[in-house]
């Protein structure tokens, strides 16, 4: 595997399920990212890890949670969601959280909540 | 408020002319922008980017400009090729002040036609 990895590409869950999403990056970066994609808006930024330390949360409602083990692997773990929740989640990674890097993004996983 | 705009969703060219995609900031504090291209079911990849010390990037095809008065930056693409019929993201950040985070705007569908 090259590049960002997310799982699943596609995932279908009511309000009361739990479920997580999966990131790898195979980049050797020490920053990740979550962001968020709802139709005909532009991508939102979610959280931010830098070497595993969380450093941004967007206001982010708590049935978002992120975790992240290590620098290659970050998840997003998803409980009593809502039918607004439905969007196209985007995991991207950088050589640092430092600025002027670009993000390298994974497919993303689009989510549909019933 | 959404600090980066890119107001024409679609773009049509003939293969072989010119493509310009435009992009509108509003925070006076964006110093790095970037340009990512995205076709479907796979996540956004890096194009060009560009500081707010230059006004002119180019890479082959592609060349981005600034004009940081007019809080106004373009990608050109000369010439247009059919596979470059995308979604084309412009995305801006506060380098200076340390952080990676992306703003995006809506992007704009760019068709090449053969």
């Amino acid at each position: 595997e090259t590049g960002v990895t997310q799982t699943p590409r596609h995932l279908v869950m009511g309000m009361t399920n739990k479920k997580s999403l999966k990131c790898e990056q195979h980049l050797g970066h020490n920053a990740m990212y979550w962001y968020k994609q709802s139709a005909k808006k532009p991508l939102e930024l979610m959280f931010v890890y830098s070497l595993e330390e969380r450093v941004e949360n967007n206001s982010v409602p708590s049935r978002f949670s992120p975790e992240c083990p290590n620098s290659s692997h970050l998840f997003l773990h998803l409980h009593t969601l809502q039918p607004e929740d439905s969007a196209l989640y985007l995991c991207a990674s950088s050589p640092s959280g430092a600025s002027y890097n670009e993000q390298f993004f994974g497919p993303g996983t689009r989510l549909t909540v019933l | 408020d959404q600090q980066v705009k890119q107001n024409s969703p679609s773009l049509s060219v003939q293969e072989g002319r010119i493509s310009i995609l435009n992009c509108d900031y509003t925070n006076s504090m964006f110093d790095y922008f970037l340009w990512y291209k995205k076709y479907p079911a796979e996540g956004p990849t890096f194009l060009i980017s560009i500081s707010s010390i230059k006004d002119k990037n180019e890479d082959g095809r592609f060349t981005v400009f600034l004009n940081k008065s007019a809080k106004h930056l373009s990608l050109h693409i000369v010439p247009s090729q059919p596979g470059d019929s995308a979604v084309y993201f412009c995305a801006a950040s506060e380098g200076q002040t340390g952080a990676n985070n992306l703003f995006f705007g809506t992007g704009t569908r760019l068709t090449v036609i053969p």
